[in-house]
C-alpha cells in the first residue's frame, strides 16, 4: 500500500523568502509523484510531476521538487515566495502498476505568505 | 485551456435523499475519476472509470454509490440515499491515458447533508 505524509500542516513565510514544503512517501514500487495546488474555490491544479526521469523536477510558477529515493522524500521548493503562492499544497503518489490509477493524497500544507 | 467542470458548486440535501453530482471531463480524455474530501481530512479516491466500466473502486464506494457516463460529455456520481457522513467536497478528474498520466481536476461540488 502507498501513503504520503506532509510534515507540516501550515507553513508561513514572508514574501521574497524561500519556500520549503516537505513530503515523504511510502510505496512498494517506483512511484509517480505529484504536487498539486488548490487556491480558494478553485480546482486542484498540477504544479509538477515526477515519473522516473530526472530527479529534479521543475514545475509551473517557479516551483521545483527533488525526488530522493534514499530518503523517500519529494520536497517542494521555491526560491522566492510571492503573495499569489498562498494556497493549499498537496503531495500525491500514484502506483504505476495500479490498474485504476488511484492517486493517494497527503494531508495538505497550507502556505501563508506575509507581506 | 480545456478544463474539467462540475455542477452544482454546492448541493444541500436531506438525509436519505438521492443526489447526482455532474462533471464534464476534458473532451479527449478517456479515464474519469471521483475523489472526495471530508472537511479537515485527506482527499480520498472513490472510483475510476474507463470504457463504460469501473476500473477500480475504494472501500468507500459501496452500493450507495454509482457512476455513469450517460452521454459523450457528462460523467456523474449518484448517491442513492445520502447519510450525514457523505457531507464532503467531491472532486471529479479526468486523464487522457492511464498509469502516470496527469489527472486534471474540477473545482469540486460541496455536498451538505442535513
Amino acid at each position: 500500500a502507498q501513503s504520503v505524509t506532509q510534515l507540516d500542516s501550515h507553513v508561513s513565510v514572508s514574501e521574497g523568502t524561500p519556500v520549503l514544503l516537505r513530503c515523504n512517501y511510502s510505496s512498494s514500487y517506483s512511484p509517480s509523484l505529484f504536487w498539486y495546488v488548490q487556491h480558494p474555490n478553485k480546482g486542484l491544479q498540477l504544479l509538477l510531476k515526477y515519473t522516473s526521469a530526472a530527479t529534479l523536477v521543475k514545475g509551473i510558477n517557479g516551483f521545483e521538487a527533488e525526488f530522493k529515493k534514499s530518503e523517500t522524500s519529494f520536497h517542494l521548493t521555491k526560491p522566492s515566495a510571492h503573495m499569489s503562492d498562498a494556497a493549499e499544497y498537496f503531495c500525491v503518489v500514484s502506483d504505476p502498476y495500479n490498474a485504476g490509477n488511484m492517486l493517494t493524497f497527503g494531508g495538505g500544507t497550507r502556505l501563508m505568505v506575509k507581506p | 485551456e480545456p478544463e474539467v467542470t462540475q455542477t452544482p458548486s454546492h448541493q444541500v440535501t436531506q438525509m436519505g435523499q438521492e443526489v447526482i453530482l455532474r462533471c464534464v471531463p476534458i473532451s479527449n480524455h478517456l479515464y474519469f475519476y471521483w475523489y472526495r474530501q471530508i472537511l479537515g481530512q485527506k482527499v480520498e479516491f472513490l472510483v475510476s472509470f474507463y470504457n463504460n466500466e469501473i476500473s477500480e473502486k475504494s472501500e468507500i464506494f459501496d452500493d450507495q454509490f454509482s457512476v455513469e457516463r450517460p452521454d459523450g460529455s457528462n460523467f456523474t456520481l449518484k448517491i442513492r440515499s445520502t447519510k450525514l457522513e457523505d457531507s464532503a467536497m467531491y472532486f471529479c478528474a479526468s486523464s487522457r491515458e492511464i498509469n502516470t498520466d496527469t489527472q486534471y481536476f474540477g473545482p469540486g461540488t460541496r455536498l451538505t447533508v442535513l
